[in-house]
């Protein structure tokens, strides 16, 4: 069973940083893109980053770039998410999602984790 | 303000079929068939329920299915149930998104 288990969410205050991890299970972590998307309270999906299967392809919205860093340890089965200078708007349950396979066909964001909440204040 | 448009709610009768929308522009939804639907309860996280514009995950219900006419992408439920009632958003493919990857604002279901 494919299983997305998201951890390091919590209170910081504006300015600080937190680092997110999201422990894959049930798959072959090493072959699938996975994505970030956070969800302010009362608000809809707000997509902010991706890694591809190795760790060498990065993208991000402009609204974290130069302040998130996502990254993996494909050893570990673990995706990150590095956030700096943290304000106020980036206040929002983070969610990890399982992107496309590497060199075969699949379905985007096809598992989710249950999400972590990140409070700015 | 989110790169594909849907409309912020729909309400429908138990038993009825409804149709959502999500509109997009030739650069994401009217140029590729990359178009996929995802239910979200209170809560909870996202739930995929059509893939590739048409395609369904196993274990989704027939009742969810999906089409395409132009730059509008739709999802379409019959047989309207109570747990139903949920935010529904529509993602696609975009040539324009630093991402390749856009989301809809989402809309909110009722079920009366």
């Amino acid at each position: 069973e494919v299983q997305l288990v998201e951890s390091g969410g919590g209170l910081v205050q504006p300015g600080g940083s937190l680092k997110l991890s999201c422990a894959a299970s049930g798959f072959t972590f090493s072959a699938y893109a996975m994505h970030w998307v956070r969800q302010a309270p009362g608000k809809g999906l707000d997509y902010i980053s991706a890694i591809g299967s190795t760790g060498g392809d990065t993208y991000y919205a402009n609204s974290v770039k130069g302040r998130f860093t996502i990254s993996r340890d494909n050893s570990k089965n673990t995706l990150f998410l590095q956030m700096d200078g943290l304000r106020p708007e980036d206040m929002a349950v983070y969610y990890c999602a399982r992107g496309f396979p590497n060199m075969a066909r699949g379905i985007n964001f096809d598992y989710w984790g249950q999400g972590i909440l990140v409070t700015v204040s | 303000q989110s790169a594909l448009t849907q409309p912020a709610s729909v309400s429908g009768s138990l038993g009825q079929s409804i149709t959502l929308s999500c509109t997009g522009t030739n650069t994401d939804v009217g140029g590729y068939n990359y178009v996929s639907w995802f239910q979200q309860h209170p809560g909870r996280a996202p739930k995929v329920l059509i893939y590739d514009v048409t395609d369904r995950p196993s274990g989704v219900s027939h009742r969810f299915s999906g089409s395409k006419s132009g730059n509008t992408a739709f999802l379409t439920i019959s047989g309207l149930q109570a747990e139903d009632e949920a935010d529904y958003y529509c993602s696609s493919y975009s040539t324009t998104s630093t991402l390749d990857w856009v989301f809809g604002g989402g809309t909110r279901l009722t079920v009366l």
